[in-house]
């Protein structure tokens, strides 16, 4: 069974000062790995896909990366606007696109 | 581009009454999907589509049936219910092809007294 596991469950940073979330998950082949951002009252919002061991994706104040075992959502010089919750995904590589497994996500507040 | 479009946005609901929660988008995605969340666990699959006539149960189908007639439309029907499926459900869809994640709607909260 695909499992993910994300940590910390909440993060209350200072603007400016950087962090890194993680998502562990197991499955037995990887498709992709997905992160979302959610805000309160919102629906999840797309963010990234990874596909493969080493690989980078960046937007703005946040990059992702992939190992074979864990993804980390590194957020530097973090502001206000990027509380949010943020959550990962998995998809294995058998069966079709529905066959996503969601984490509890990691609550972000960053204070001014 | 509205994207995934839901209505209500909240509901209240006797037990044992049934309702319909719609879902509609504007993008031509093939795969259209319900999932509820609930406190202190990830989004879970209630049922799937990947296309018009195509519908399929996920992860937590029991009580909850689907129907897609269109591309566009995607509703979700509780039969009769009950407090258990008090929660907030999402719709969200996805073309067939690219490396894009899921489009979610903004949600509907339902509960069930």
């Amino acid at each position: 069974e695909d499992q993910v596991t994300q940590s910390p469950e909440a993060l209350r940073l200072q603007e400016g000062e950087s962090s890194s979330l993680n998502c562990s998950y197991t499955v037995s082949g990887l498709r992709g790995l997905f992160w979302y951002r959610q805000d309160p009252g919102k629906g999840p919002e797309f963010l990234f896909t990874l596909y493969s061991a080493g690989e980078e994706k960046e937007k703005e104040r946040l990059k992702a990366t992939l190992t074979k075992k864990e993804s980390f959502l590194h957020i530097t010089a973090p502001k206000p606007e990027d509380s949010a919750t943020y959550l990962c995904a998995v998809q294995p590589d058998s069966g079709g696109y529905q066959k996503v497994t969601f984490g509890t996500g990691t609550k972000l507040q960053v204070i001014p | 581009n509205a994207g995934v479009t839901q209505t209500p946005k909240f509901q209240v609901l006797k037990t044992g009454q049934s309702m319909t929660l719609q879902c509609a988008q504007d993008m031509n995605h093939e795969y259209m999907s319900w999932y509820r969340q609930d406190p202190g666990m990830g989004l879970r699959l209630i049922h799937y589509s990947v296309g018009a006539g195509i519908t399929d149960q996920g992860e937590v189908p029991n009580g909850y049936n689907v129907s897609r007639s269109t591309t566009e439309d995607f509703p979700l029907r509780l039969l009769s219910a009950a407090p258990s499926q008090t929660s907030v459900y999402f719709c969200a869809s996805k073309t067939g092809t690219g490396s894009y994640g899921y489009t979610f709607g903004s949600g509907t909260r339902l509960t069930v007294v």
